[in-house]
């Protein structure tokens, strides 16, 4: 079973650059979302959607965009990749509005 | 607004040792659920429990037992025995209306050997 799977698992850019993190479930989940993880801050929500095009802000989406075109897929685009933005980012689905989340094993993001 | 906290930066207990994880949380939202997750050095994450408000029964799953309280907005997380596979990060989480789910810093506990 896949659940969530994100790509690349590795990235190095360079500050000005774009990219896009993927996200995909296999789960029929309405709930997605993208977190980063920093050191000693634990995962931080940039931002979630609660089904095919709707999607809203978390506690830092700055330097983010989003779009939810269909169930499965939820890609975070980085449109001008800053240092600030190194990071372990991690995708999740739910269930469910308040649901556990089942996570994607992770993009690891460095910007020089 | 919404906010989790995990004192305790890091633990170390040798093995066989109890040990339990703090969780203070804040909330006004009337219904909310409270979750932990573990995160082993492997780097993926694992849901261990979700609560939702209204349920104040304490949990016991194997060697893990959890511990709710209103009263204090805690949700603490006791492990029994620990083991060396034991050694991760672990997160408590505050989930409230919105699918917004937040989570505290987290919790690196080290068991050894």
């Amino acid at each position: 079973n896949a659940g969530v799977t994100q790509t690349p698992k590795f990235q190095v850019l360079k500050t000005g650059q774009s990219m896009t993190l993927q996200c995909a479930q296999d789960m029929n989940h309405e709930y997605m979302s993208w977190y980063r993880q920093d050191p000693g801050m634990g995962l931080r929500l940039i931002h979630y959607s609660v089904g095919a095009g709707i999607t809203d802000q978390g506690e830092v989406p700055n330097g983010y965009n989003v779009s939810r075109s269909t169930t499965e897929d939820f890609p975070l685009r980085l449109l001008s990749a800053a240092p600030s933005q190194t990071s372990v980012y991690f995708c999740a689905s739910s269930v469910q509005e308040t649901g556990e989340l089942f996570f994607g094993e992770g993009s690891r993001l460095t910007v020089l | 607004a919404q906010k989790v906290t995990q004192a305790q930066t890091e633990i170390s207990v040798v093995e066989k040792e109890d040990v339990t994880l703090d969780c203070v949380y804040e909330t006004r939202d009337t219904t909310y659920y409270l979750f932990w997750y573990k995160q082993p050095p492997s780097g993926e994450l694992v849901f261990l429990i979700r609560r939702n408000s209204f349920d104040e029964q304490n949990e016991i799953s194997g060697r893990y037992s959890w511990n709710f309280q209103k009263s204090t907005s805690s949700f603490n997380f006791t492990i029994t025995a620990s083991q060396v596979v034991d050694s991760a990060v672990y997160f408590c989480a505050l989930g409230t209306g919105g699918f917004k789910t937040i989570f505290g810093a987290g919790t690196r506990l080290f068991v050894k050997a």
